[in-house]
């Protein structure tokens, strides 16, 4: 299966800070991105979807203010969480679509703790 | 609109025993079915997909589902538990363009020696 990165794993932030996540696909061209949450012992909840080169679109209920997705590039899209609080503290997954009617692929993961 | 709901939160079993994670789902088209394993802090891995080919789909580490249009269930089944098998599994529904996914709510499975 072809391969998607997060970056970072982890992060701990302070209150009110800006956290950036990138997702990145190794060994593909990715034209739709998909950015998850995932509360502890929950399931995932689709935030946004983001296609190369236009805005994202943010599922109801989700602060495209404060949940700035990117996707410059085939191969990169970014998730910055902005003046971050500690409820936004979460486990947070992209997913890289190749083209339409395949499969996605998941990367690892970004946990991130915002005391 | 689609739903997918997972019958059990949690599962329990003896290793070497057989294994039925429950899933039933809602489409009002026919749907692309998928079962998901999540290790602790870990991402999403495929263990199979259905895509209206063969009703009885084989997936990697021995497991497998069944579609059933009738019963609108898609369960997944491994004959035999691995204690590696201790995880986190979401079954999820999409459109035919896989450009949404809906997760269950997961089914935590547990293996005990």
């Amino acid at each position: 299966g072809a391969v998607v990165s997060q970056h970072p794993s982890w992060v701990i932030c302070k209150s009110g800070t800006s956290v950036k996540i990138e997702c990145r696909s190794l060994d593909f061209q990715a034209t739709t991105m998909f950015w998850y949450r995932q509360f502890p012992k929950q399931s995932l909840m689709l935030m946004a979807t983001s296609n190369e080169g236009s805005k994202a679109t943010y599922e109801q209920g989700v602060e495209k203010d404060k949940f700035l997705i990117n996707h410059a590039s085939l191969t990169l899209s970014t998730l910055t969480v902005t003046s971050a609080h500690p409820e936004d503290s979460s486990f947070y997954i992209c997913s890289g679509l190749r083209t339409v009617n395949t499969e996605a692929f998941f990367g690892q993961g970004t946990r991130l703790t915002v005391v | 609109a689609q739903s997918v709901t997972q019958l059990d939160s949690h599962v329990s079993v003896s290793e070497g025993t057989p294994v039925l994670l429950r899933c039933n789902y809602s489409s009002s088209y026919s749907p692309s079915l998928f079962w998901y394993v999540q290790h602790p802090n870990k991402g999403l891995q495929l263990l199979l997909k259905y895509t209206s080919a063969a009703t009885l789909v084989k997936g990697i580490n021995g497991f497998e589902a069944e579609f059933k249009k009738s019963e609108t269930s898609f369960h997944l089944t491994k004959p035999s538990a691995h204690m590696s098998d201790a995880a986190e599994y979401f079954c999820v529904v999409s459109d035919q363009s896989y450009n949404k996914l809906i997760f269950g709510a997961g089914t935590r499975l547990a293996v005990h020696p």
